[in-house]
This record gives C-alpha cells, structure tokens and sequence, in this order.
C-alpha cells in the first residue's frame, strides 16, 4: 500500500511570510503527528491528531499550528517564519492507538 | 524531557553484531519500547518493539531487561548500511495523552 506522502519535498521562504506544508496518511490510518529535525535539536515532536482532533501538542509557539480533514489528511502551518524554523519538517501515521509510526521524507524548508 | 537515554555515538566493526542500549527507568506498565533508524535525513524507520518479552524479526532483535528499565537493539551482523540514527523511545498503547518524544539517539558507525 501508499506510504505517507509529504509535499512539497523542499521549499524556500523568507522571514516574516508563512508556509503550509500538508500530509497524506496511510490509507487507514487515522493519527498523524508532526516533528520538526534541526541538527542542534534532533527531532522534536510538534502535534499529533487523530480523527480531526488534536490530541497532543509539543513545546512550540502558537506560530505552528495544525489540522486535520475527514480524509484524515493533515496539514501544519507555520507562520511569520523567523530563520530558526529552517528544518525538515517530518509527519507520521499510525492507527492511532499508540503502535508503529510510518514516517514520510520530509519537507525540508529554508528561512532566508 | 525525553523518557529515554541512549548514548551519543557507537562505533561497530562491520560483520560485527552491533549493540545499542537505551535507558527508560520510568517506563510504565504499559509503555512498549519501540526502536525506529533514520538514514542521512530520510523519514525514521520502524525496526521493531516489545513490552517485556525478547523480540527478533528481520531486521534485528530486542532484549529487554527484567524490570523494563533497560534494553538492548542488537543488529546481529551489521553491514555499512546500517549506519544510522538510532532512536529508541517509549509509547503506550493506552494513554491517548502521551506526547511521542524521540530525543537526540545514537549514531551508529559501521566501520569497514
């Protein structure tokens, strides 16, 4: 079956604009979660929702933010961009209660 | 604050079994140890889990002590693709409210 797909795979913004980057779950799958990787700080866990709810948020400003559609389609925005928030962008699926979480490639995005 | 402590790096002799450990003393009752690699930016990989039983598939193994405050990710014959971010982490199946934190890993080093 499809694995997760993240789009776009990298994009370039400057400071100040905002970016949506979206992903598609596993057909099935109902929880998606989404992790910010910089090299300093490893990967970070961002939010989680399950069944058009969030579930769990990280230890972020209110700049990054997320939902999730009926398809269980998730996207995560981030706005007024400050050049630390240059990282790959990483979501996961999974079934929803706790197990195996399949991760996409990642969007990475620059801040200039 | 991560539930889990890995070393930072490891070095391992290719053909070699490779041994990873992981630190989770505060595992609850219900928390399955799940260890997942990332090569060079991609999207982490499941590898494999276990409550408290030993687990192979494979792609590896995973002794788990006793108590479940430690385990063991062991690669019994690791090759230069192995060489990656190892995390391991701790979730549950059961409490919809725990937050996915991976922490920092440890990267492993196949060396020729």
């Amino acid at each position: 079956k499809a694995g997760v797909t993240q789009t776009p795979r990298y994009l370039i913004k400057t400071r100040g604009q905002q970016v949506t980057l979206s992903c598609s779950p596993i057909s099935g799958h109902r929880s998606v979660s989404w992790y910010q990787q910089t090299p300093g700080q490893g990967l970070q866990f961002l939010f989680e929702y399950f069944s058009e709810t969030q579930r769990n948020k990280g230890n972020f400003p209110g700049r990054f933010s997320g939902r999730q559609f009926s398809n269980s389609r998730s996207e995560m925005n981030v706005s007024t961009l400050e050049l630390g928030d240059s990282a790959l962008y990483l979501c996961a699926s999974s079934t929803g209660m706790g197990g195996e979480l399949f991760f996409g490639e990642g969007s990475r995005l620059t801040v200039l | 604050d991560a539930k889990t402590t890995q070393p930072p790096s490891m070095d391992c002799a290719e053909g070699r079994a490779a041994n990873l450990p992981c630190n989770h003393s505060t595992i609850s009752g219900n928390e399955y140890v799940y260890w997942y690699r990332q090569i060079h930016s991609q999207g982490p990989q499941y590898i494999i889990h276990g409550l408290k039983n030993n687990e192979t598939n494979e792609m590896a193994s995973l002794i788990i002590t006793e108590d479940r405050k430690s385990s063991t990710l062991i690669l019994p014959h690791a090759t230069l693709r192995d060489t990656a971010v190892y995390y391991c982490i701790v979730r549950s199946t059961m409490n919809r409210d725990d937050k996915i934190i991976f922490g920092k890993g440890t990267r492993l080093h196949i060396l020729p």
